[in-house]
């Protein structure tokens, strides 16, 4: 398996602009995480989904973030517009169960915002 | 405020002697906890998991064990080699209503084994 898949693994881009982050998780896997990690504060849990469905967005920062998972095989979290305090490296990670077990986290994809 | 604490950013070993790395949290309703581990540019990597009734858990040359009275566990790696070089993230999980878990983590411990 080829593990789980991050699109794009850097990103340097304006203040104002909109930025997409893709997630492509395990085949098989029913839970899909949107993690961000800031020196400062560490991994911080975004957003999960089981089965596709958002189950917990309370770590999500303000409305401009929103993340979506149509299908089993695909998330995207949007931030629009983007500033530059969201500049951090975001982890999407995909678990086999609903309930427990270990994450397996992708790549990650570093965000710049000047 | 931080439920899960690595209280040491950073820990310099050498290698073929056990490296320690500690952690503390303050929920009790956390009942299972993990460790990963972390290279530059990657993701973290799952090493090593305890639940809560257990107070040790072995695999190779990682344990962790686990004092719930202290709210503190530990991982042990016998013995250190070059390649254990990463940052090393405590993880730990309450069962939440609905069979739902998430994972509260720590900001991690920066591990050195030198040559």
């Amino acid at each position: 398996d080829a593990g789980v898949i991050q699109s794009p693994r850097h990103e340097v881009t304006e203040m104002g602009q909109e930025v997409t982050l893709r997630c492509k998780p395990i085949s098989g896997h029913n839970s899909l995480f949107w993690y961000r990690q800031t020196m400062m504060r560490g991994l911080e849990l975004l957003i999960y989904f089981n089965n596709n469905v958002p189950i917990d967005d309370s770590g999500m920062p303000e409305d401009r973030f929103s993340a979506k998972m149509p299908n089993a095989s695909f998330s995207t979290l949007k931030i629009q517009p983007s500033e530059p305090r969201d500049s951090a490296v975001y982890f999407c990670a995909s678990r086999l169960t609903v309930i427990s077990g270990e994450l397996f986290f992708g790549e990650g994809s570093r965000l710049t915002v000047l | 405020d931080q439920q899960v604490k690595q209280n040491s950013p950073s820990l310099s070993v050498q290698e073929g002697r056990i490296s320690i790395l500690n952690c503390d949290y303050t929920n009790s309703m956390f009942d299972y906890f993990l460790w990963y581990k972390k290279y530059p540019a990657e993701g973290p990597t799952f090493l090593i998991s305890i639940s809560s009734i257990k107070d040790k858990n072995e695999d190779g040359r990682f344990t962790v064990f686990l004092n719930k009275s202290a709210k503190h566990l530990s991982l042990h790696i016998v013995p250190s080699q070059p390649g254990d070089s990463a940052v090393y993230f405590c993880a730990a999980s309450p069962l939440l209503a609905g069979n739902n878990r998430k994972l509260i983590w720590g900001l991690g411990t920066s591990l050195a084994v030198n040559p």
